[in-house]
């Protein structure tokens, strides 16, 4: 089973536009981590949060986790065309042994 | 540093061939993941490694079988393989399963078609 779901699966916006996504999970984490693909290629992983931090920037990009609801969201702001990509959530469990990715949200950003 | 590499990129085989994708690392993780990829989801993850000599089942292992005999190389193997095994399969390596250390690496994918 999933233990992180991304919220929406699509989105597609305009260049400039700020672009959230959502990602809620089942169990107690560890940490919490964002992860982005572009097409045919790899994941590469942008920023981790842990369960202790409540947000967390790194450069356009803003985190937030909240542990009561067991959810996160993902802000991109001014994106361009090449934030194009799927983006992932993964949460690595208390024992450190699971690694669990959601199924992801597909970002469009227009030109 | 190459990161994480897997050989080969793409391969198509008949249903009941078998074949062996390999992952190499050169960061010196303890780490390594196997997972595959089916169209419009997420990662799911088929075996995993601890450690050098070492190897677990993850979530979808039915059909695979790993081997790590060293560390930087991580094997995956499909002994007789069906057309469900059609997949992108991603290799990846993190220093630790534990801790902020967590954060994955993950080699650029092995497109596999089964007939």
């Amino acid at each position: 089973s999933q233990q992180g779901e991304e919220d929406p699966q699509a989105l597609s916006i305009q260049e400039g536009e700020n672009a959230t996504m959502n990602c809620s999970y089942k169990t107690s984490i560890n940490n919490l981590q964002w992860y982005r693909q572009n097409s045919g290629r790899g994941l590469v992983h942008l920023i981790l949060i842990r369960s202790n931090e409540r947000e967390k920037h790194s450069g356009r990009l803003r985190v937030t986790l909240d542990t009561s609801k067991k959810s996160s969201s993902l802000l991109i702001t001014a994106s361009r065309a090449a934030d194009t990509a799927s983006y992932f959530c993964a949460t690595v469990d208390n024992y450190g042994q699971n690694f669990v990715f959601g199924p992801g949200t597909r970002l469009s950003v227009l030109p | 540093n190459a990161g994480v590499t897997q050989t080969p990129k793409f391969r198509v085989l008949k249903t009941g061939q078998s074949m062996t994708l390999l992952c190499a690392q050169d960061m010196n993780h303890e780490y390594m993941y196997w997972y595959r990829q089916d169209p419009g989801m997420g990662l799911r993850l088929i075996h995993y490694s601890v450690g050098e000599g070492t190897t677990a089942k993850g979530e979808v292992p039915d059909g695979y079988n790993v081997s790590r005999l060293k560390k930087q190389n991580f094997l995956l193997g499909l002994e007789s393989a069906a057309p469900s095994q059609t997949s992108v399969y991603f290799c990846a390596s993190s220093y630790s399963g534990q801790g902020p250390t967590d954060t994955q690496y993950f080699g650029p994918g092995t497109r596999l078609t089964v007939l």
